[in-house]
């Protein structure tokens, strides 16, 4: 099972930033939380990921609460060819990074 | 950096045929590869570890004699599904990691008629 929760689905609006929130209640001291997003019909792509402090890159910004129950993952400018689902997963480095897919959250942005 | 290409991206066979997908990393040596299944409206699902140089690790539910798995060098892995029935047809999609995280091939859309 996944260890984390995500809502199914939401919208954005084009040029808003979209934050899209991620529950990971059971994460362990040495777990890592990463962000992957798939297009249809394309493989996931990676986007950040981050263990304690909050993390930003050229893609998103990452926030982790302080207690590491959850996250939010924010992209500032959202545009159309952001629409994807988000799936927020939560790996240990030592675990030969296998990686455990939920459902995800759907974004779709909207013009 | 961190490119994962997979080749064919596309593939349309007959019943009990076999196919081959390669899975590349272009600019890193990945010692660990993945591939995962995806039927439609679904999410990513593991089906093996792949280890250069050693057997591929099967999750459970996967026949390990159906999906024969390569891993011959750092920077290759091949998938062939043998014996290809209609139940088959899905998303293959690999990865490789390296000391970021796992980095995803486009997927190889395979239709078995």
């Amino acid at each position: 099972d996944a260890k984390t929760t995500q809502p199914p689905s939401m919208d954005c609006a084009e040029g808003r930033a979209a934050n899209l929130p991620c529950n990971h209640s059971t994460i362990s001291g040495n777990e890592y939380v990463y962000w992957y997003r798939q297009i249809h019909s394309q493989g996931p792509q990676y986007i950040i990921h981050g263990l304690k402090n909050n993390e930003t890159n050229e893609m998103a910004s990452l926030i982790i609460t302080e207690d590491r129950k959850s996250s939010t993952l924010i992209l500032p400018h959202a545009t159309l060819r952001d629409t994807a689902v988000y799936y927020c997963i939560v790996e240990g480095m030592d675990s030969n990074y296998q990686l455990i897919w939920g459902a995800g959250t759907k974004l779709i942005i909207k013009p | 950096g961190a490119v994962v290409s997979q080749h064919p991206s596309w593939v349309i066979c007959k019943s009990g045929t076999s196919v081959k997908i390669e899975c590349r990393s272009l600019d890193f040596q990945a010692t660990t590869m993945f591939w995962y299944r995806q039927f439609p409206k679904q999410s990513l699902m593991l089906m093996a570890t792949s280890n250069e140089g050693s057997k591929a690790t099967y999750e459970q539910g996967v026949e390990k004699d159906k999906f024969l798995i390569n891993h011959a060098s750092l920077t290759l892995s091949t998938l062939t599904v043998t014996s290809a029935h209609p139940e088959d047809s899905s998303f293959y999609i690999c990865s490789a990691s390296d000391r970021v995280g796992q980095f995803f091939g486009p997927g190889t859309r395979l239709t078995v008629l």
